[in-house]
């Protein structure tokens, strides 16, 4: 059974990186068949797609966050991070990893449960 | 911020149908599949229907979706306690090249 495990700071300073990692179990990043995302959630707010990664490191970002925004594939360690920098409040937000699946188009099939990360000075 | 436009709110007794309604444009919904998400309190978005109109293993039959041209619907009949939740469509975007996501509903069971 796949399993997504997001680790990281939960309280993050304004105008620093934050920095996540997604420890994937069950399954492997270096699979030909899946992207691997990120999507976040403010309080009380939607869902924001923030990009995805395949196993090669080909990434796509969303382009309101590229400038501040990498994320990068670790095989050997079976896990994807994500680095956000320059934060400030609006980054405040449940940060999920998904794996992405294709039928028709690319969507995220399986969460991991989020960590929530807050700005805070 | 959503790209796709959803319903704020829908809401029924038990066992009655209620419908949730997505709109989306050329480069998301018209070109790709639509996809929803249930959220309950607390917890991760939980996938619900994938490709339209497919269900996850596990997913009751009593949740179906649909798609026309740039829009979508997913039903729920016979509602039940449980299934009062947020709910969120999103699909593939073209020029995004990304996800986009609903608006997000909110199903309240009365």
């Amino acid at each position: 059974q796949l399993q997504l495990q997001e680790s990281g700071p939960g309280l993050v300073k304004p105008s620093e990186t934050l920095s996540l990692t997604c420890t994937v179990s069950g399954g492997s990043v270096s699979s030909t068949s899946y992207y691997w995302g990120w999507i976040r959630q403010p309080p009380g707010k939607g869902l924001e797609w923030i990009g995805s990664i395949y196993y090669t490191g080909s990434t796509f970002y969303n382009p309101s966050l590229k400038s501040r925004l990498t994320i990068s594939v670790d095989t050997s360690k079976n896990h994807f991070s994500l680095r956000l920098s320059s934060v400030t409040a609006a980054d405040t937000a449940v940060y999920y990893c998904t794996r992405l699946e294709y039928s028709g188009g690319w969507y995220p099939g399986y969460w991991g449960q989020g960590t929530l990360v807050t700005l805070s000075s | 911020q959503s790209v796709l436009t959803q319903t704020p709110s829908g809401s029924g007794t038990p066992g009655q149908r209620v419908t949730i309604s997505c709109s989306g444009s050329s480069s998301n919904i018209g070109s790709n599949a639509v996809n929803w998400y249930q959220q309950l309190t607390g917890t991760a978005p939980k996938l619900l229907i994938y490709r339209n109109n497919q269900r996850p293993s596990g997913v009751p039959d009593r949740f179906s979706g649909s798609k026309s041209g740039t829009s979508a619907s997913l039903a729920i009949s016979g509602l039940q306690s449980e299934d009062e939740a947020d709910y969120y469509c999103a699909a593939w975007d073209d020029s995004l090249n990304g996800c986009v996501f609903g608006t997000g509903t909110k199903v309240t069971v009365l």
